[in-house]
């Protein structure tokens, strides 16, 4: 099955500053990708998805990108605020028959004022 | 607000006991979603139904069985618990059944198995 994997687990970044986070995925028929953020005491919330025939798409402070070929996709926040800080979670379509996510194992994203 | 509710909050019991969590999903969706969430394993998808049918099964263990009733709302019914259950059960809906239709969370179950 799929397979998806975050990188960092854990980052802390200045506010103001941008972060990163990378994800990547092993089922090279999978063609969604979302985000989710996860807010202390809060079920996920989508922030951004991506579709396999899109390499990059924006909202304002956030924005995703995608490498199919290399199979990984990133989220990048830019101008971070402290209400950035939460656990964000990449996921990847499973092909082959199944209509499920496969979520990574989460980002814990600290901006620091 | 996601519009999906969950009961109960929170959920205390002992190893052996049976305990039910039950979702509504937001007015107009028919998927329902049941994941469980550890600290060291993320989000887990356990098992899908759309409109009262099945639709597919992930990693979820024998004791586990859930339903989707007539009016839409889901119950995951969790038997002979042992201390590892201990989680964080969420349950997404979405108005369709592919895994392009976004999830909407509840706001999650916290099970505690003493």
């Amino acid at each position: 099955g799929e397979n998806v994997e975050q990188h960092p687990s854990t980052l802390s970044v200045q506010e103001g500053d941008s972060a990163v986070i990378k994800c990547t995925y092993s089922d090279s028929a999978s063609n969604y990708f979302p985000w989710y953020k996860q807010e202390l005491g809060k079920g996920p919330q989508l922030i951004i998805d991506i579709r396999s025939n899109v390499g990059e798409k924006k909202d304002q402070r956030i924005a995703v990108t995608l490498n199919k070929t290399a199979k990984h996709f990133s989220l990048h926040i830019t101008e971070t605020q402290p209400e950035d800080s939460a656990v964000y979670f990449c996921a990847a379509s499973m092909a082959h028959g199944n209509n499920r996510l496969a979520f990574g194992k989460g980002n814990q994203v600290v901006v620091i004022p | 607000d996601s519009g999906v509710t969950q009961t109960p909050k929170h959920l205390i019991t002992a190893t052996g006991q049976r305990v039910t969590l039950r979702c509504s999903p937001r007015s107009g969706d028919l998927s329902v979603y049941w994941y469980q969430q550890s600290l060291d394993q993320g989000l887990q998808f356990l098992i899908q139904y759309y409109n009262g049918e099945e639709r597919a099964k992930g990693n979820i263990l024998e004791r586990f069985s859930a339903q989707q009733f007539p009016d839409l709302h889901s119950e995951l019914n969790l038997s002979s618990l042992e201390l590892g259950d201990s989680a964080l059960y969420f349950c997404a809906s979405s108005v369709g059944e592919r895994s392009y239709n976004e999830q909407f969370f509840g706001p999650g179950t916290r099970l505690t198995v003493l």
